[in-house]
């Protein structure tokens, strides 16, 4: 099955400054590869998402490039405030079948104001 | 707020004992996944539903757990014997299609 890498573990930023998690993914069949935030005790909130048929998205001040010949995409928040304080996991998976979700292994962020 | 929703949201059950989490999907969901988060925060799928089939479901969940979808009624997840490897974050999610999942509250289970 599919195996995703999420690095780095804890990520500690200077509030305004820019926040970089990157992912990496084994199966070429995965088209699919959102994100999501999860603030201590709660549901995990989708945030962004990317398809293999794009290579960069932005909503606001979030960022995901896709590397597919790579096998990598990433997340990028410009302009971090305390408010993006969280953890945040990665994920990748095929459409087209009934495949699951496989998360990477989260990211701590902490916005230091 | 999530509008998948999630019930309890907190479960005490000592070991041996069953313990049954349920959740309702988004109205017009068809596809219900269900997730363990444990207490490094690693996601492991449990089991997966399209309407009230199962699509896919791991050996663990196959041999312990008992789960179903149900038309018009919530779908549930039940350990049938907890054991303390069971205390974790049960998380439910539903999807229109098999990718964007959104996620309920979560039911946190504790085995003592």
């Amino acid at each position: 099955g599919e195996q995703v890498e999420q690095l780095p573990s804890i990520l500690r930023v200077q509030e305004g400054s820019s926040a970089s998690i990157n992912c990496s993914y084994e199966d070429s069949a995965s088209n699919y590869f959102p994100w999501y935030k999860q603030e201590p005790g709660e549901n995990p909130k989708l945030i962004i998402d990317i398809r293999s048929n794009m290579e960069r998205k932005q909503i606001q001040e979030l960022i995901v490039l896709l590397d597919k010949k790579a096998k990598r995409f990433s997340l990028h928040i410009t302009d971090t405030q305390p408010g993006d304080s969280a953890m945040y996991f990665c994920a990748a998976t095929s459409t087209g079948g009934n495949n699951k979700l496989t998360f990477g292994q989260g990211t701590v962020l902490s916005v230091i104001p | 707020n999530s509008k998948v929703i999630q019930t309890p949201r907190y479960l005490v059950k000592g070991q041996g004992q069953k313990a049954k989490m349920r959740c309702i999907p988004e109205k017009g969901h068809p596809v219900v996944f269900w997730y363990q988060q444990n207490k490094n925060n690693e996601f492991k799928f449990l089991i997966n539903f399209q309407n009230q089939e199962v699509l896919q479901q791991i050996d663990m969940t196959e041999k312990r757990f008992s789960a179903e979808c149900p038309s018009n009624s919530p779908c549930s997840l039940e350990i049938q014997s907890s054991e303390a490897g069971d205390s974790a974050l049960y998380l439910c999610a539903s999807s229109l299609s098999p990718d964007t999942l959104y996620f309920g509250a979560g039911t946190r289970l504790s085995v003592l």
